[in-house]
């Protein structure tokens, strides 16, 4: 099994560009999640997808879109990239019941210039 | 509003000693507590829990103590090991919160041989 994979590693965007974050679970979990990790902010939650067919928005949303597009996978779309967005970005998965483990994907590391 | 706070940024420790890693928390209906471990360019990856109902949980070299009173938590890990090197973030959930995960800002241990 490979868990939670993340593409890509690495990317670097100028201001105004967009962009999609790809995540693929293969666990059969239920739940999926965004989120990104600043210096000194731990890890914050964007968006989640509790179930498939359901998004909601996490502690901050805004300049964010995801798709939940089937059981495995969970997108994170930048519509607009603002060098604000610069930061780590972790996807995660879980059973969905509470307190169930989440388990992360080795993340994407995003620059906007 | 930050729900949970690690207030030390970095904590040394001597191989063999023991690490202690502090957490606080303000909102007293989390439901349970969580430790994750995270090393450079990896993601976060689950350590240890705590439920709310209890004050102690163990698993090997690895405690938690939670002092509900003081809105507290604490992870002790004896003994230490240079591999125990990384950051550690505590983080709490509760169910009238929708299930999300609050994480803290993170503790990075560095473990001295």
């Amino acid at each position: 099994n490979a868990g939670v994979t993340q593409t890509p590693k690495f990317q670097v965007l100028k201001t105004g560009q967009s962009m999609t974050l790809q995540c693929a679970q293969d666990m059969n979990h239920n739940s999926m999640y965004w989120y990104r990790q600043d210096p000194g902010m731990g890890l914050r939650l964007i968006y989640y997808s509790a179930s498939e067919g359901t998004t909601d928005k996490g502690e901050v949303p805004n300049g964010y879109n995801v798709s939940r597009l089937n059981k495995r996978e969970f997108s994170l779309r930048l519509e607009s990239a603002a060098p604000s967005q610069t930061s780590v970005y972790f996807c995660a998965s879980s059973e969905g019941r509470l307190a169930d483990t989440q388990y992360f994907g080795p993340g994407t590391r995003l620059t906007v210039l | 509003d930050q729900q949970v706070k690690q207030n030390s940024p970095s904590l040394s420790v001597q191989e063999g000693r023991i690490s202690i890693l502090n957490c606080d928390y303000t909102n007293s209906m989390f439901d349970y507590f969580l430790w994750y471990k995270k090393y450079p360019a990896e993601g976060p990856t689950f350590l240890i829990s705590i439920s709310s109902i209890k004050d102690k949980n163990e698993d090997g070299r690895f405690t938690v103590f939670l002092n509900k009173s003081a809105k507290h938590l604490s992870l002790h890990i004896v003994p230490s090991q240079p591999g125990d090197s990384a950051v550690y973030f505590c983080a709490a959930i509760s169910a009238n919160q929708g299930g999300k995960l609050i994480f803290g800002q993170g503790t990075e241990l560095s473990v001295k041989p």
